[in-house]
Order: C-alpha cells, then sequence, then structure tokens
C-alpha cells in the first residue's frame, strides 16, 4: 500500500498570509490527525478527523482548522500566519478501532516557514 | 489533560549494549502507548506499541514493558547498533470506546550507537 502523503513538501508564507496544507492517508484508513514538529515544543496534536468529523482537538487557538472529504484525505488551514507558526506540520493516518489503540503512520510532513 | 514525561533527553551507548527509555504519564485512563523512531529528516515510524491490558510485548531486539500502578512504560533496545541511532518518541493515549484517539508525545530522546 502507498504511504501517508503530503502536499506541498514545503511552504514559505509571509505573516498574516493563510496556508492549506493536504494530507492523503493510507487505502483503509479513515482517520486523520495533525501534529505540530517544533524543537522547543516537540510533537503537539492538533486534531483529529473521521468519517468527515473532527474528533479531538488540542490546544492551538482557533486560526487552526481542519476538515475530512469523503474519500477521507483532510486538510489543514492555518489563517493569520504568525512567525510562531513555523514548523513541521506532519499528518497521521490508522484505522478506526473501537476501544483499542492501532498504530498511527506518519506522512512526510510539510515544512512551513513564515517570514 | 494527559502530561507525558520522557528520560533521558540523551543517551549515548556503546554499539552491542542496551539501551532504556523511560517515560511516565499522568492520565491513569490511557490505556494505549506507541514509541516512534525519527531519524534525521524523516517521519516519525511506529516501532511498537503496548495496550494498557497487556505488561510487556517483544519484538527481537525491541521490547516495551508497562506499570500501570506505576503509570510508567519502558522501552528497550537490546544488542543495539548503528542504525538504531535516532530520535525516539514515547506517546499515550485513551482511546474511546468510539475509537477517537489523541496522542500525547513525550519530549524525546536522542540515542547515539557508538561504533
Amino acid at each position: 500500500k502507498a504511504g501517508v502523503t503530503q502536499t506541498p513538501r514545503y511552504l514559505i508564507k509571509t505573516r498574516g498570509q493563510q496556508v492549506t496544507l493536504s494530507c492523503s492517508p493510507i487505502s483503509g484508513h479513515r482517520s486523520v490527525s495533525w501534529y505540530q514538529q517544533t524543537p522547543g515544543q516537540g510533537l503537539q496534536f492538533l486534531f483529529e478527523y473521521f468519517s468527515e468529523t473532527q474528533r479531538n482537538k488540542g490546544n492551538f487557538p482557533g486560526r487552526f482548522s481542519g476538515r475530512q472529504f469523503s474519500n477521507s484525505r483532510s486538510e489543514m488551514n492555518v489563517s493569520t500566519l504568525e512567525l510562531g507558526d513555523s514548523a513541521l506540520y506532519l499528518c497521521a493516518s490508522r484505522v478506526v478501532g473501537s476501544g483499542h489503540g492501532t498504530g498511527q503512520f506518519f506522512g512526510p510532513g510539510t515544512r512551513l516557514t513564515v517570514l | 489533560g494527559e502530561n507525558v514525561e520522557q528520560h533521558p533527553s540523551t543517551l549515548s551507548v556503546q554499539e552491542g549494549d542496551s539501551a532504556v527509555i523511560k517515560c511516565t504519564y499522568s492520565d491513569s485512563a490511557s490505556n494505549y502507548f506507541p514509541w516512534y523512531k525519527q531519524e534525521l529528516g524523516k517521519r516519525p515510524q511506529l516501532i511498537i506499541d503496548i495496550r494498557s491490558n497487556v505488561g510487556e510485548k517483544k519484538d527481537q531486539r525491541i521490547a516495551v514493558t508497562l506499570n500501570k500502578t506505576a503509570k510508567h512504560f519502558s522501552l528497550h533496545i537490546t544488542e543495539t547498533q548503528p542504525e538504531d541511532s535516532a530520535v525516539y518518541f514515547c506517546a499515550a493515549s485513551r482511546i474511546s470506546n468510539f475509537g477517537n484517539e489523541k496522542l500525547t508525545f513525550g519530549t524525546g530522546t536522542r540515542l547515539t550507537i557508538i561504533p
């Protein structure tokens, strides 16, 4: 099976702009989660989607939003970019299991630089 | 919310020796504990996971132990090899009966294998 893919791989934006990142999960995986990775804060959970519904949300401001489509592909949007939003944004997909963990598989990430 | 602490932050071991990384978690309802390996410039890769109804799990040179009473879990790598050099992350999650999952990651351990 093809792995998780993310586009674009690199982005450079300026403060105040907005950005949309895309994630295509492994075939058959209905859940997509998004994470922000920075040297200072490590890996932080943003949100999880499955069945086109947000299921969990991390402690990020409302400028961070997402959605999921019927084919399980997901997008993440960041509005009014700030310098501190510079990070590697990772998405991860998994099979949805009832009551037990099934392992998340990460994409290569999108490196966002805000100038 | 869940808080995961990971120690040590850096670890150097001689090739062939064993390495142990320890994590503690705060939410006694957490029931799923994966470990990820991230090589420089690469995506995190799931290497082993354990559910709360199991005390130990082994996969070749890698093993994970879980002590639910003390709320800590550990990664053990035996017969270390140069390719084990990477950053290792532990994580904890409470999987709901609906399948929701929100991974909280530790801060990472940079493991260096000395040839």
